[in-house]
């Protein structure tokens, strides 16, 4: 079965910089793309970035640009999200999410929190 | 940016009920394609999100026929036909027409 298992939460210092992973298994991992979603405390669902399974290309949302990095290792299966020069305001549960063919996110992972805190 | 709106933000419902969830967009999500790029989301407490429906009306695999979705153009409706326990969580519309994919704000459903 589809599954995006996600890396444990962190604490991290404002200034510094995270890197969260998604290991997919079920699928054809270079067929789809992954989105990352993030969640703040009590807001809405945050759009942040996506990465082509096939080639690589990415696409980032323009509030994140320049402190957001989305790569993927296709032998591993995994995709990664590194968000820099974090602030407080950065505190969130962040997601991957699968591509599906519809351009729908058909699966998620399980959700990483990270907390910006000094 | 798409901007996405939701109506209403809380929804207490009786169980066996009918429900109802309104989502509106700032711009048409219809593509060139035909097809409406508006999909939704049930976050059950705790949980990620789970797809319910895309392409405004197409059920995901393995959601009950009790969720339908309608609309086009910038309207959009999320309907149960009846309430179940489980349905409980917060509701998410989300425009995939283009990026930035953005959200609604969310409807939370609970039990009266």
């Amino acid at each position: 079965q589809v599954q995006l298992v996600q890396s444990g939460a962190e604490v991290k210092k404002p200034g510094a910089s995270v890197k969260v992973s998604c290991k997919a298994s079920g699928f054809t991992f270079t067929t789809y793309g992954i989105h990352w979603v993030r969640q703040g405390p009590g807001q809405r669902l945050e759009w942040m970035a996506w990465i082509n399974g096939a080639n690589g290309d990415t696409r980032y949302s323009q509030k994140f640009q320049g402190r957001v990095t989305i790569t993927r290792d296709t032998s591993a299966t995994t995709a990664y999200m590194e968000l820099s020069s974090l602030r407080s305001d950065d505190t969130a549960v962040y997601y991957c999410a699968r591509n599906g063919y519809n351009y729908e996110l058909d699966y998620w992972g399980q959700g990483t929190l990270i907390t910006v805190s000094s | 940016d798409i901007v996405m709106t939701q109506s209403p933000l809380s929804l207490p419902v009786t169980p066996g009920e009918p429900a109802s969830i309104s989502c509106r967009s700032s711009q048409s999500l219809l593509h060139s394609n035909g097809y409406h790029y508006l999909d939704w989301y049930l976050q059950r407490p705790g949980q990620s999100p789970q797809l319910l429906i895309y392409f405004a009306s197409r059920r995901a695999s393995g959601v009950p026929d009790r969720f339908s979705g309608s609309g086009s153009g910038t309207d959009f409706t999320l309907k149960i036909s009846r309430v179940e326990a489980e349905d409980v969580g917060v509701y998410y519309c989300m425009q995939a027409l283009q990026t930035p994919l953005t959200f609604g704000p969310g409807t939370k459903v609970d039990i009266k």
